[in-house]
């Protein structure tokens, strides 16, 4: 069964601190691995990762893939309280165009 | 950009009503379009795969005559919970792919909040 694991599930930290966020897969036919946060509404786009080993990055924020391990991380830095949200990590795959699987999401709480 | 828009934003009915979601993509067309649910501190949980001009693809577990899913147009998508009950009160988010060039984007609703009293 294909499947999606992010680790923690949840993260309290303090304004300054940074922060790795994990995700791991098992899923066949690999395209791509995006993230996501989540604040009160929908998703919004941060990343997509198709090949290994390159980082993306935005910010504070970076994030890199490793299809040999089949993980990926997602690091924070220099958190600030709007860092706060649910962040998502979700795979898609070549043979379901547009699918997404999710993880279970690690909620971040970024704390004055 | 593309946006993809959802309506009503947010809905709370009675118990036993149905309640129907409307998904549109503003400026591309989608074939295909995915409604998803979540709940409070929870991922997305994908429910089903709409087709333009076909049946929706239900996920294991969803059931098709609760959640009936007509994609009768390129750029819309509707959902409809039928029969409401206060265990359906939940977000639903809607999403649509678009290709650009050789890379896919998956374009995210603003979603619904469902409140089913």
């Amino acid at each position: 069964e294909d499947k999606v694991v992010q680790s923690p599930l949840s993260l309290v930290v303090h304004e300054g601190d940074t922060v790795t966020l994990n995700c791991s897969y098992e899923v066949t036919n690999f395209r791509s691995l995006l993230w996501y946060k989540q604040e009160k509404k929908a998703p919004t786009f941060l990343f997509m990762l198709t090949s290994s080993g390159i980082e993306k990055k935005s910010g504070r924020l970076s994030s890199i893939l490793d299809k040999k391990e089949l993980f990926s991380i997602l690091n924070i830095t220099a958190t600030q309280t709007g860092d706060s949200a649910i962040y998502l990590c979700a795979v898609s795959q070549i043979s379901n165009t547009g699918k997404l699987i999710f993880g279970q999401g690690t909620t971040l709480q970024v704390k004055p | 950009g593309a946006v993809v828009s959802q309506h009503p934003s947010w809905v709370i009915c009675k118990s036993g009503t149905s309640v129907k979601i409307e998904c549109r993509s503003l400026d591309f067309q989608a074939t295909t379009m995915f409604w998803y649910r979540q709940f409070p501190k929870q991922s997305l949980m994908l429910m089903a795969t709409s087709n333009e001009g076909s049946k929706a693809t239900y996920e294991q577990g969803v059931e098709k005559d609760k959640f009936l899913i007509n994609h009768a147009s390129l750029t819309l998508s509707t959902l409809t919970v039928t029969s409401a009950h206060p265990e359906d009160s939940s977000f639903y988010i809607c999403s649509a792919p678009r290709w650009g060039g050789q890379q896919e984007t998956q374009y995210f609703g603003p979603g619904t909040r469902l409140l089913v009293l």
